[in-house]
């Protein structure tokens, strides 16, 4: 009865490696978002979608991209993995884009050595 | 975040005591002010929040105030529990997208 899960948990990869993350939630949202949260806990907005279109595309690498099959999956796939990606990633959702509740999902720990 | 500053960045409190976070903004079209509960190894959640239209709201032992004028906004618990230490976030919703402050690591000893 997980609402927003993420696979997977743990991630260790070498630097120059493609890896993606997957989320999906159960709880009917429109609007899905990736989060990326570094070594010192600040949380940052990555990307949001909403009923599968992309709404905010924050300054991230290219080598990030997102993909929404349906609204309830966004699934995060990085190219080149570098050791400056290394952190947690967290999927959210919430029914609608801003002012919103946003439930976030347990998190991605991804190192890359 | 640059544009949401929240202090103390750590807060250490005896069990019973109230705890006080405080975040200020700078938009002044923000007018949704959530606050998330970041539990080790766990993702954030929302534990109270506030609109613009709305000085003060509670919930239990939870407490937040809104100055608009100022830009400030806190976050207030009264008689702490072990169970409450945790990194607390503020945000603001900026454009629809969620600034989120620094975070402040409360510690509640008992």
């Amino acid at each position: 009865d997980t609402a927003v899960s993420q696979t997977p948990k743990y991630l260790v990869t070498q630097m120059g490696n493609d890896k993606s993350i997957k989320c999906e939630q159960n709880l009917g949202h429109d609007t899905m978002y990736w989060y990326k949260q570094d070594s010192k806990k600040f949380l940052k907005i990555m990307f949001s979608y909403n009923n599968k279109e992309l709404i905010i595309n924050e300054t991230v690498p290219n080598r990030f991209s997102p993909k929404s099959p349906d609204k309830a999956h966004l699934n995060l796939h990085i190219n080149s993995l570098e050791l400056g990606d290394s952190a947690v990633y967290f999927c959210a959702s919430s029914q609608e884009p801003g002012q919103e509740t946003q439930y976030f999902g347990p998190g991605t720990r991804l190192l890359v050595l | 975040g640059e544009n949401v500053e929240q202090h103390p960045s750590t807060l250490s409190v005896q069990e019973g005591d109230s705890a006080v976070i405080k975040c200020t903004y700078s938009d002044s079209a923000s007018n949704y002010f959530p606050w998330y509960k970041q539990e080790l190894g766990k993702g954030p959640q929302l534990i109270i929040d506030i609109r613009s239209n709305v000085g003060e709201k509670k919930d239990q032992r939870i407490a937040v105030t809104l100055n608009k004028t100022a830009k400030h906004f806190s976050l207030h618990i009264t008689e702490t529990q072990p169970e409450d230490s945790a990194v607390y976030f503020c945000a603001e919703d900026s454009w629809g997208k969620l600034q989120f402050g620094a975070g402040t690591q409360v510690v509640v000893t008992p």
